[in-house]
């Protein structure tokens, strides 16, 4: 049963533009959401997190919302580069563990 | 500080036999998880280890085992390998997983390949 999901597993976007990466869970206990970005033969690098307590976080490029009543997030990047071509996951916690979702691959093109 | 380590890189193995693949966390973290990444899979959670003891366990089969050592260094073990066990394989360390600010930092991972 998949509690964290992303339903587009792809996503092109022009360079400079906006990329918007979409991300659902299901279990309410869920309290804090987490953005990775992985690169083909690496492990996933930690990019942005959120706590259940705040609705947007920003680091830069990169924003996280968050809206707890439709159980959704989104991760922003703006302008997109073309270095930031790589798949994302989400994650959800509630406990020790992280849910991660399947994956959003995200080609920026020059 | 060295980040997480894991060994072998590739291994390449028969159906039928096991493998052990290897883990060293940063240091200071006590927490192991052990992650599956299949395409079109995302990944999915086999099993964390916190101070040698398990406490969490994923939906895999017993073939799949790990265990923590005293200097929180982890394996993890499948046995009778199956074609459908090919996968990177994700190391991830962390002071305690699911506490705000205390996110996975993961290693580059071991490519199983099964034939």
């Amino acid at each position: 049963d998949q509690q964290v999901k992303q339903n587009s597993p792809s996503l092109s976007v022009q360079e400079g533009r906006i990329s918007i990466l979409n991300c659902d869970y299901t279990n309410s206990m869920f309290d804090y959401f987490l953005w990775y970005k992985k690169y083909p033969a690496e492990g996933p690098t930690f990019l942005i997190s959120i706590s259940s307590i705040k609705d947007k976080n920003e680091d830069g490029r990169f924003t996280v919302f968050l809206n707890k009543s439709a159980k959704h997030l989104s991760l922003h990047i703006v302008p997109s580069q073309p270095g930031d071509s790589a798949v994302y996951f989400c994650a959800a916690s509630g406990g020790n563990q992280f849910y991660f979702g399947t994956g959003t691959s995200l080609t920026v093109i020059p | 500080k060295a980040g997480v380590t894991q060994t072998p890189r590739y291994l390449i193995k028969t159906r039928g036999q096991q493998v052990t693949l290897s883990c060293s966390p940063i240091s200071g973290h006590r927490s192991v998880s052990w992650y599956q990444q299949t395409p079109g899979q995302g990944l999915q959670f086999l099993f964390e280890y916190f101070s040698e003891t398990q406490r969490n366990k994923g939906n895999f089969p017993g073939r799949f085992s790990g265990r923590q050592f005293s200097n929180s260094r982890s394996e993890m073990n499948v046995s009778t390998l199956e074609l459908g066990d090919s996968a990177l394989y994700l190391c991830a360390s962390s002071q305690n997983p699911g506490t705000y600010g205390a996110e996975l930092f993961f290693g580059s991972g071991t490519q199983l390949s099964v034939l």
